[in-house]
């Protein structure tokens, strides 16, 4: 399996643009995570969605973001309009836990993408 | 909700020389505890994890850790670390039937020098 696989790698844009960063999480896996990693916070969870749903957005920081999961193969995060404190390493993840954490299987996750909002 | 604490932001070592990271952990509820590293440039990777039986728990790449339920830790250890372990570390918490919602500490800076 080529593993969780994110792109762009790198995405540099100006403030005000729209930022699309997309994942591809590993077939079969269930829920599917968007984290944020920063100096300054450390990694925060964003959203994650488990069977396409999203089930906790409370990480999300303001309306500008949003995330979709429109099949099982495939998630987005948006950003909308980006700003310079925006600009972090946003990570996919997936796994195959099902909802209610029954087995709490690992976390497999993306390379990422480095996103620099100027 | 739960939190975890990483102490030490940066760990120098030399090679071959024992290690130990830290963390605490907060919760008023049952946790399960993870340890991820992240190599330069690199996605996050499970090297252990706690989720009941034996306190202690070893991973991939010889790192252990030990679950201290009284005092709230998950320490990570490695009897003798190599160059190649130069990365960073990151602790992990989750509540038990928390749907693998993990929350994260701030990690720590392993670096191993000759």
């Amino acid at each position: 399996d080529a593993g969780v696989i994110q792109s762009p790698r790198h995405e540099v844009t100006e403030m005000g643009q729209e930022v699309t960063l997309r994942c591809k999480p590993i077939s079969g896996h269930n829920s599917l995570f968007w984290y944020r990693q920063t100096m300054m916070r450390g990694l925060e969870l964003l959203i994650y969605f488990n069977n396409n749903v999203p089930i906790d957005d409370s990480g999300m920081p303001e309306d500008r973001f949003s995330a979709k999961m429109p099949n099982a193969s495939f998630s987005t995060l948006k950003i909308q309009p980006s700003e310079p404190r925006d600009s972090a390493v946003y990570f996919c993840a997936s796994s195959p836990t099902g909802q209610g954490g029954t087995t709490n299987e690992k976390l497999f996750f993306g390379s990422g993408t480095q996103l620099s909002v100027l | 909700a739960q939190s975890v604490t990483q102490l030490d932001s940066q760990v120098p070592v030399f090679e071959e020389a024992p290690v130990e990271l830290r963390c605490n952990y907060s919760s008023s509820v049952s946790v399960y505890l993870f340890w991820y590293v992240q190599y330069p440039n690199q996605g996050l990777q499970l090297l252990l994890k706690y989720l009941s039986g034996s306190t202690l728990v070893k991973g991939i790449n010889g790192f252990e850790a030990e679950f201290n339920k009284s005092q709230t830790s998950f320490h990570l250890r490695k009897p003798s670390v190599h160059i190649s372990d130069t990365a960073e570390y990151f602790c992990a918490v989750t509540i038990t039937g928390g749907g693998n919602k993990l929350t994260f500490g701030t990690g720590t800076q392993l670096k191993v020098e000759l």
